[in-house]
C-alpha cells in the first residue's frame, strides 16, 4: 500500500522569507505519480503541480519549485519570498494507475502562515 | 471552463434526516471520486467511478452511505440516517481516465449534522 508522510504539522514563517514543505512517500510500484495541492482558507482544494515518476528534473513555477529525488522517495515544495496569500495548507499526494488503484493518497498536510 | 460543481456548499441537519450530496464533474471526464475530510482522518477515498461504475467503494463507512452515478455528468452521494460523526467537508473531484492524469476538486459540500 501506499503512502505520503508530511513531517511538518505546521510552520510561521515572516513575509519575504523562503520556506520549504517536505513530502516523503513510499510505494512499490515503479510507475507513480506525484502531486502537490493548496487549500486556502475558503476550503477548496486547488492543484499546483503533478510529477511523473520517471521524470526527476526539477520544476519552477514563479516562486514556487518544486524538488524530486527517487533515491530519497522525496518531492518537496519551496516558496520563495513568501506572501500572505500564500497561507495555506498544502497536501503532498500520491496516485498509481493500476485497474481499482487509482486515487490520491494525500499526506496529512502542513499548515503554512505567512506573518506580515 | 466550468470545474467540478457540488451543491450543496453548505448544509445543516438534524440527526436522523436523509442527507444527499450532487455533484457535476468536468465535461469530459470519465471518472470520478468522492473524498470526506475530516480533522482526525484527513482526506480519505469514499468510493470512485470510472465511466460511471462504481470500482473501489472500500471506503464508504457504512450501510448508511451510498454513491450512484447515473451518467455521466451527475452524481449523488446520500447519508440515511445522517448522525453527528459524519459532520465532513465531502469533496467531489473527477478526470480523465488517463494515467497520471490530474484529479480536480469541486469546491466541497460542508456537511454538520447535530
Amino acid at each position: 500500500a501506499q503512502k505520503v508522510t508530511q513531517a511538518q504539522t505546521e510552520i510561521s514563517v515572516v513575509e519575504k522569507e523562503d520556506v520549504t514543505l517536505d513530502c516523503v512517500y513510499e510505494t512499490r510500484d515503479t510507475t507513480y505519480y506525484l502531486f502537490w495541492y493548496k487549500q486556502p482558507p475558503s476550503g477548496e482544494l486547488v492543484f499546483l503541480i503533478r510529477r511523473n515518476s520517471f521524470d526527476e528534473q526539477n520544476e519552477i513555477s514563479g516562486r514556487y519549485s518544486w524538488n524530486f529525488q527517487k533515491s530519497t522517495s522525496s518531492f518537496n515544495f519551496t516558496i520563495t519570498a513568501s506572501q500572505v496569500v500564500d497561507s495555506a495548507v498544502y497536501f503532498c499526494a500520491l496516485r498509481l494507475f493500476n485497474f481499482g488503484n487509482e486515487k490520491l493518497t494525500f499526506g496529512t498536510g502542513t499548515r503554512l502562515t505567512i506573518i506580515p | 471552463d466550468a470545474g467540478v460543481i457540488q451543491s450543496p456548499r453548505h448544509e445543516v441537519t438534524e440527526m436522523g434526516q436523509e442527507v444527499t450530496l450532487r455533484c457535476k464533474p468536468i465535461s469530459g471526464h470519465n471518472s470520478l471520486f468522492w473524498y470526506r475530510q475530516t480533522m482526525m482522518r484527513g482526506l480519505e477515498l469514499l468510493i470512485y467511478f470510472n465511466n460511471n461504475v462504481p470500482i473501489d467503494d472500500s471506503g464508504m463507512p457504512e450501510d448508511r452511505f451510498s454513491a450512484k452515478m447515473p451518467n455521466a455528468s451527475f452524481s449523488t452521494l446520500k447519508i440515511q440516517p445522517s448522525e453527528p460523526r459524519d459532520s465532513a467537508v465531502y469533496f467531489c473531484a473527477s478526470s480523465l481516465r488517463v494515467s497520471g492524469n490530474t484529479i480536480y476538486f469541486g469546491e466541497g459540500s460542508w456537511l454538520t449534522v447535530v
